[in-house]
């Protein structure tokens, strides 16, 4: 079974450009979440998504992030325009929905702003 | 406000001895907590997880223990090996909630 796929893996962009990121969650699994970590710190909860519904995005930064998962599958991140701070890994997790709380985690979308 | 923190940032050991990695949290309300791994390069892996009404769960050379009262959480990995070298992380949430909380994490070096 595939696990949590993201793309990219890696993104260098400049300053005031767009990045998408994109995440494919465990086929089934219901609740996805999006999380990131800056360099040195705690991977810090962004939103969750259940199916196609923002269910908790407390954690968006600001208005530059904007998250989507149409149809209650993959899920994009986009962040637009991007600033320096923006530079860190992104993770993609997902699990069950009603199921024992196990969430699994992405490798992650790497970004890095100049 | 309510945090999941750890003591320590770097633990080194040398290989074949035990490591302990702890967590304290401060969330009365949590009642699951789980230990993830991550290696350089990759995403957080799940390692082993408890919930609040046990003390002890014990995996495959991992044992996690809970202590309510204290409100502390510890990994403890028998035998280490140059491949447990990752940044350990403990998370935590709260009954009710889908959302985990993680904390900073701890280095963990296994010298050969």
């Amino acid at each position: 079974e595939a696990g949590v796929t993201q793309f990219p893996s890696h993104s260098v962009i400049e300053k005031g450009q767009t990045v998408t990121l994109r995440c494919d969650p465990i086929s089934g699994h219901d609740n996805l979440y999006w999380y990131r970590r800056v360099m040195g710190k705690e991977i810090k909860f962004l939103l969750h998504f259940v199916k196609e519904s923002k269910q908790d995005e407390s954690g968006m930064p600001n208005n530059r992030f904007l998250a989507e998962r149409t149809g209650g599958t993959y899920s994009t991140l986009k962040v637009q325009p991007a600033e320096l701070e923006d530079s860190g890994v992104y993770f993609c997790a997902s699990s069950l929905l009603g199921g024992p709380g196990t969430i699994y985690f992405g490798e992650g979308s790497w970004l890095t702003v100049v | 406000g309510e945090s999941v923190g750890l003591h320590l940032p770097t633990l080194s050991v040398q290989e074949g001895d035990n490591s302990i990695i702890n967590c304290a949290y401060s969330n009365s309300a949590s009642d699951y907590f789980i230990w993830y791994k991550q290696e350089s390069g990759k995403g957080p892996q799940f390692i082993i997880d408890i919930r609040s009404n046990m003390d002890k769960r014990q995996g495959q050379r991992v044992t996690v223990l809970l202590n309510k009262t204290v409100k502390h959480l510890s990994l403890q990995i028998a035998a280490t090996q140059p491949g447990d070298s990752a940044v350990y992380f403990c998370a935590e949430k709260a009954g009710g909630s889908y959302i985990p909380t993680f904390g900073r994490g701890t280095s963990l070096i296994v010298h050969p």
